[in-house]
């Protein structure tokens, strides 16, 4: 079935430093969307970042990541991390079907902790 | 934009109590989901409803009921409240390509 996985339970940068949070996915459906979602502490999460297009690399508010169909992947980048990053992460698919293609399949989560 | 309610924002219950948790949504959005957030556990999907009167099971639909009686407001009631039970449940709603807007949650607590 369809799944995204999110290898990092934790990551824990010092200010400045470059993020990376990686998300693969699962799907047998040709034209999935990605998402990324962020939750703040005792927040509720919000999307940060979407693209369906092959290749074609999105950014929102500093980050941006690209989907890679050919490799299942979707990382999340960002050149240089701020305390203000710290929060949880989430990476989504939506596998466009036909009966259902509003459901979203989300990984288990980084926790990004940002240091001075 | 739109803006997504639930209520209450706390609800403390008694073991085996039936809780009901309340969300509106004026996006005019058609798809609305529950899910079940428990600390370190990520997202959990409950139920979803594509539309009025539709309910859809989540992985996680077992001790739960659904109800969408209106386009606007989807209900999601805990049928036995399970004893130190504790977490977060999140109410959203999607248009178009599955993009889903998340309410501030209900956080349960079951004593």
């Amino acid at each position: 079935g369809d799944s995204v996985t999110q290898t990092e339970g934790l990551v824990t940068l010092t200010e400045g430093l470059p993020v990376m949070l990686n998300c693969t996915y699962q799907t047998i459906y040709s034209n999935p969307f990605l998402f990324w979602y962020v939750q703040h502490l005792n927040e509720s999460p919000r999307l940060l970042l979407k693209s369906f297009t092959d290749n074609k690399r999105t950014e929102h508010q500093g980050f941006h990541a690209t989907l890679h169909k050919s490799s299942s992947s979707f990382h999340l980048q960002k050149s240089s991390a701020q305390l203000s990053d710290s929060a949880l992460y989430y990476c989504a698919l939506s596998a466009y079907l036909m009966s259902n293609y509003n459901v979203l399949y989300f990984g288990s989560g980084t926790k990004l902790t940002v240091e001075p | 934009g739109g803006i997504i309610t639930q209520t209450p924002k706390f609800l403390i219950g008694q073991e085996g109590q039936k809780l009901t948790l309340k969300c509106q949504q004026n996006f005019n959005h058609d798809t609305m989901y529950w899910y079940r957030q428990d600390s370190g556990k990520g997202l959990r999907l409950i139920y979803y409803s594509i539309t009025e009167n539709d309910l859809q099971k989540g992985d996680l639909s077992e001790g739960y009921d659904a109800s969408r009686e209106k386009k606007s407001s989807f209900s999601l009631t805990v049928t036995s409240a399970q004893k130190n039970e504790m977490a977060v449940f999140l109410c959203a709603s999607s248009g178009t390509y599955a993009e889903q807007f998340f309410g501030p949650g209900t956080r349960l607590t079951v004593l």
